[in-house]
């Protein structure tokens, strides 16, 4: 299984570019989820997706959508980028099980955006 | 609402010495608790997991953690520091709903160096 993969590993968009960060999963896991990590303030929540078709917000979801069409991807979508979306962007996946909180979540690689 | 605090952003210790990385944390509800790591130019990968049972966790790596309800505490330790360690650890808080995935909430991160 390659796991949780995300590209791409490295991005640099002027301001009010669009782009969209890919993830995807062959785990066949329920959950995804997409964090942000900055110097210091560990990682956030943006977005999460409990299965196809279901997604909500997380802590920080201003300037981001996502949408779940199937099991393996969930893609994260800058509509009009900003230099406050500079960040490391990290995916997450897994497996409901006995759910409410206890799963392990795995992550993919992360990707650096540079936004000036 | 669930919070984590991690003290000290940066640790020092010698090779072979004791590892202790603080975690602190505030959950309404029985929290579920975690310690991940991350090493350089990599995503997070789980160490060690507290859910229900047994208050001492042991985890990947040699390293455990105590779950202290009465001083709100996830500590992380290892007992003797090994190079390859040094990396950035997080604690993270889940609070568990039956039928929704767990949404984390992320310490600040601590900056584990290893010296000779």
């Amino acid at each position: 299984n390659a796991g949780v993969t995300q590209t791409p590993k490295f991005q640099v968009l002027k301001t009010g570019q669009s782009m969209t960060l890919q993830c995807a999963q062959d785990m066949n896991h329920e959950y995804m989820s997409w964090y942000r990590q900055d110097p210091g303030m560990g990682l956030r929540l943006i977005h999460y997706s409990v299965g196809a078709g279901i997604t909500d917000q997380g802590e920080v979801p201003n300037g981001y959508n996502v949408s779940r069409s199937t099991t393996e991807d969930f893609p994260l979508r800058l509509l009009s980028a900003a230099p406050s979306q500079t960040s490391v962007y990290f995916c997450a996946s897994s497996y409901s099980g006995a759910g409410g909180g206890q799963e392990t979540q795995y992550f993919g690689p992360g990707t650096r955006l540079l936004v000036l | 609402a669930q919070s984590v605090t991690q003290l000290g952003s940066h640790v020092s210790v010698s090779e072979g010495a004791l590892v202790l990385l603080r975690c602190n944390y505030s959950s309404s509800v029985p929290p579920y608790l975690f310690w991940y790591v991350q090493y350089p130019n990599q995503g997070l990968q789980l160490l060690l997991k507290y859910t229900t049972g047994a208050t001492l966790v042991k985890g990947i790596n040699g390293f455990e953690a105590e779950f202290k309800k009465s001083e709100t505490s996830f500590h992380l330790t290892k007992p003797s520091a090994h190079m390859s360690d040094a990396a950035e650890y997080f604690c993270a808080v889940s609070e568990g709903y039956t039928g929704t995935a767990s949404k984390l909430t992320f310490g600040t991160g601590t900056r584990l160096q290893v010296t000779l």
